[in-house]
């Protein structure tokens, strides 16, 4: 079935870039996403990315997605400490009869950010 | 509008009790979803309904859970009995039908503990 993978920890430095990895397991998927969720709230979407694109920039946000390795990266430059959040990757499956399909998440990256 | 509504924001109860999660979606989504997020587990899709028909229920973990949408801006999670290892939080995400990315709005979550 399908399947999403990420770290589940990532420390960086204020200023720094942070890079945060996904691996996915559904070749068919249309879209796949970034979550971030902030301590006590649910998850809101960050950014997305088509699956015929291989890269989307978004201000401090770049998305890469290599398909061939079924790969997913989210990097943020210039991290702050407002950056601090668990980031989920999540790939939309297909939809049963033409209903639009779910998100299959992975279990979170947690990232902390050091001043 | 006021996004994704959950009512109660914390929820703790007794093995053994029925508890009543809800949610009323953003006015004129489609679509429903409900996830449980647990630090072992992550999180996990239990059941969508679009349009208020149930469309993939092979999330929700066994019979003492249920889930109603009795009409657009209304449902329910429904666990009974409850058990410890229901302790999670519970979200409830809501989004639009159509072509494109679709995103998925989520609530603020349902802290359920179960002792």
């Amino acid at each position: 079935g399908e399947d999403v993978e990420q770290s589940l920890f990532l420390s960086v430095r204020e200023g720094d870039s942070s890079v945060i990895n996904c691996t996915y397991t559904d070749s068919s998927s249309t879209y796949l996403y970034w979550y971030k969720q902030e301590p006590g709230a649910g998850l809101q979407l960050l950014t997305y990315i088509f699956s015929n694109m291989d890269m989307k920039q978004d201000q401090r946000l770049t998305v890469l997605l290599n398909k061939k390795d079924k790969h997913l990266s989210l990097r943020i430059a210039d991290t702050q400490t407002g950056d601090s959040a668990i980031y989920f990757c999540a790939e939309r499956t297909k939809g049963y009869g033409g209903s639009q399909g779910n998100l299959i998440f992975g279990k979170g990256t947690k990232l902390s950010v050091k001043p | 509008d006021a996004g994704v509504i959950q009512s109660p924001r914390h929820e703790v109860t007794e093995m053994g009790q029925e508890v009543t999660l809800r949610c009323k979606p953003i006015s004129g989504h489609d679509y429903l979803f409900w996830y449980r997020q647990t630090m072992m587990r992550g999180l996990e899709l239990l059941i969508y309904f679009n349009n208020n028909v149930p469309i993939d229920d092979s999330g929700m973990p066994e019979d003492r859970f249920s889930a109603k949408m009795p009409n657009a801006s209304f449902s329910t999670l429904k666990i009974q009995p409850s058990e410890p290892r229901d302790s999670a939080v519970y979200f409830c995400a809501s989004s639009l039908a159509g072509v494109g990315y679709n995103e998925q709005f989520f609530g603020p979550g349902t802290r359920l503990t179960v002792l």
